[in-house]
């Protein structure tokens, strides 16, 4: 079966320093994978999008990688601060063949960027 | 004002109650879907609709039902409420040919 895995447990960071999260999937051949930030009791919000051709993406503080051999992206948030604190979701669209349908989300990995 | 609002924010309701949760969107995005979110066990999707006059199910159909409106609006309905199906429900858009989803603040429910 479909499997996205998101390392379940908090992440602590101290302030400052690089976080980095790691997404693994496993019987996916996925178009794109995409970033989503969440804070408690509100709606995911996109933060970037990289594609199967993609090896890296950046924008200002935070780069996610993609690496399709091993079926892993990793998403660093750079001179990480308080406010970056929220569950972060790794997202999957399926290839060619399953386009209609919506993403396949992670459960997510909870940072917290201590002071 | 939000690009993608639900209604109502927060539901209290008794098993075997019909009950909807409405979506709205001023995005103008042709795609919308519906997801829910249960602790542990992130967002799974429901049901999507690309267009007016398109409807599919997700993963997690079994129990609800979806009427798109009009391009704006999706609604979606649980027929009889059951405990099980307490879960914040989040709507969401997306543009044909973009892959970036928009999603609403979530609908908080909770079926007693």
């Amino acid at each position: 079966s479909q499997k996205i895995e998101q390392n379940s447990e908090a992440l602590n960071i101290q302030e400052g320093k690089t976080a980095t999260l790691t997404c693994n999937y496993t019987n996916y051949s996925p178009a794109y994978l995409q970033w989503y930030r969440q804070d408690p009791g509100r709606g995911p919000v996109f933060l970037l999008l990289i594609r199967e051709n993609e090896k890296e993406k950046r924008k200002e503080r935070l780069k996610v990688t993609f690496d399709t051999t091993l079926k892993q992206s990793l998403f660093h948030i750079t001179a990480s601060q308080p406010a970056d604190s929220a569950t972060y979701l790794c997202a999957l669209k399926k290839g060619s063949g399953g386009g209609a349908d919506g993403l396949t989300f992670g459960k997510g990995t909870h940072l917290i960027i201590q002071p | 004002d939000a690009d993608v609002t639900q209604t109502p924010r927060n539901r209290i309701t008794k098993t075997g109650k019909r009950i909807m949760l409405e979506c709205s969107q001023t995005k103008g995005h042709d795609r919308m879907y519906w997801y829910r979110q249960d602790p542990g066990l992130g967002l799974q999707l429901i049901y999507y609709s690309f267009d007016v006059k398109d409807i599919n199910k997700g993963e997690i159909s079994d129990g609800y039902s979806v009427s798109r409106q009009a391009q704006a609006k999706f609604s979606l309905s649980l027929e009889s409420a059951i405990p099980n199906q307490t879960a914040l429900y989040f709507c969401a858009t997306s543009a044909s040919g973009q892959e970036t989803q928009y999603f609403g603040p979530g609908t908080r429910l909770l079926v007693l």
